[in-house]
């Protein structure tokens, strides 16, 4: 069975901070993908990013940076100079590469205060 | 391209009622995949349609159902409801050979 943990269920930063959002999964799988999405009050899913379980290599897009280690099982988000628009929900999600099936962590509702 | 719609967005049903959602992937993807996300429960998968087959199932009661039409919509239909139905209900489609699955607005579904 899969599982994928976010242990942080909320954090409140003031603009401009640093904040990382832990991920954590579990699987017996040796091909797996690890995702991010971001959830804005609106309700959709947005893509942030796909890591699939052979690329280790830690990945920056602009202010978004991921760090992946699987000698934790970790996915860890991190937000630099954060905004007042990064204030969203955030999930960790899991596929075992077995269709389009995916594993979702709890979420972590990050908000950013100005 | 125009992303994953929804429709309804919003539908209010009493129990014992049954209901259909619809979905319409991004143009030329071929799998959906269906969520249902609860405060309680969170973000749980409900099943996967590729080709009209159902490829994934997810573990809900037999009253969760969809299908998928030979362009790719896709419906989801929920018998006999029940409070603990009350959710919202996500949509993602993805093109074939990949699995980044985008997603779409969503309907939320209130039974009282």
């Amino acid at each position: 069975a899969q599982k994928v943990t976010q242990a942080q269920t909320e954090i409140s930063v003031v603009e401009k901070e640093d904040v990382t959002l832990d991920c954590v999964y579990e699987t017996r799988d040796t091909t797996y993908y690890l995702f991010w999405y971001k959830q804005p009050p609106s309700g959709e899913l947005v893509f942030l990013i796909r890591r699939n379980s052979f690329d280790e290599q830690n990945e920056i897009s602009g202010r978004y940076s991921w760090n992946f280690q699987k000698s934790t099982s970790s996915f860890n988000f991190t937000i630099t100079a954060s905004q007042v628009v990064d204030s969203a929900v955030y999930f960790c999600a899991l596929n075992n590469n077995a269709g389009n099936m995916l594993t979702f962590g709890g979420g972590t509702r990050l908000m950013v205060k100005p | 391209k125009a992303g994953v719609t929804q429709t309804p967005r919003y539908l209010i049903k009493t129990r014992g009622q049954q209901v259909t959602l619809s979905c319409s992937p991004i143009s030329g993807h071929r799998s959906v995949s269906w969520y249902q996300q609860t405060p309680g429960q969170g973000l749980q998968f409900l099943f996967e349609y590729f080709s009209e087959t159902q490829r994934n199932k997810g573990n809900f009661p037999g009253r969760f159902s969809g299908r998928q039409f030979s362009n790719s919509r896709s419906e989801m239909n929920v018998s006999t409801l029940e409070l603990g139905d009350s959710a919202l209900y996500l949509c993602a489609s993805s093109e074939f050979g990949t699995d980044t699955q985008y997603f779409g607005p969503g309907t939320r579904l209130t039974v009282l």
